[in-house]
């Protein structure tokens, strides 16, 4: 089955405690994306990767690393996690780039992260 | 910069009822256009989508019109149904490889 799987599903942390949330995808999709999930802001861009090793910013990348050594794998990594980062956070991959909209993206099924 | 306004909720509705949700855009050229769903405790799906100006998306009774003119692409649905009670994400695909979202409508229908 095609999907694309983020772990953990809850997370309850403490102010500045390193932690890395995890996504895969099996699809062999070449495009993949984090997004955070804020009440009345929607979804917004956290970082994305066009391919392996290949990472850039969206929209709101600040506290936020990512890496992409395999094509299938892509966690995003809170080095010193703040209150501000509690939120609901989703992974999403693509055949391609979102540049025409022809290939759907396929969301995970999302991390709620709370940081105390 | 690129941006999407969609109507705030919550939206409730009896069965049945007509529905609709507005969605305006902002951004340079023509981007894609879609709907996404965020049924409960589930991530986002693809809903319906439209690439250029005068498409219609539809998918589950569900319709969507690509209007350039006015820069809408405004959702609706002639009867709805409970099982459709989730948030609506209205979304653009931007020329710069990102995808801009609007800030979700929440839709309740009533038995």
């Amino acid at each position: 089955e095609a999907q694309v799987t983020q772990n953990p599903r809850y997370l309850i942390t403490v102010t500045g405690k390193k932690l890395t949330v995890t996504c895969s995808q099996n699809m062999n999709h070449e495009y993949m994306s984090w997004y955070r999930q804020d009440p009345g802001l929607g979804l917004r861009q956290i970082y994305y990767s066009m391919n392996v090793e290949v990472t850039d910013k969206g929209d709101v990348p600040e506290g936020y690393k990512v890496s992409r050594k395999e094509k299938r794998n892509f966690p995003l990594i809170l080095e010193s996690p703040s209150p501000n980062q509690t939120s609901l956070y989703f992974c999403a991959s693509s055949l391609s780039p979102p540049r025409s909209g022809e290939d759907t993206q396929y969301f995970g099924p999302g991390t709620r992260l709370t940081v105390l | 910069g690129d941006s999407v306004t969609q109507m705030e909720g919550p939206v409730t509705l009896s069965e049945e009822a007509f529905l609709t949700i507005n969605c305006t855009y902002t951004a340079t050229g023509y981007p894609s256009l879609f709907w996404y769903v965020q049924y409960p405790g589930e991530g986002l799906q693809l809903l319906l989508k439209a690439t250029k100006a005068d498409d219609k998306g539809s998918n589950k009774g569900f319709e969507a019109t690509y209007r350039k003119e006015t820069t809408s692409f405004h959702l609706e649905k002639g009867s709805v149904q409970v099982s459709d009670s989730a948030v609506y994400f209205c979304a653009l695909y931007s020329s710069a490889s990102k995808i801009i979202f609007g800030s979700g409508t929440r839709l309740s229908i009533r038995p």
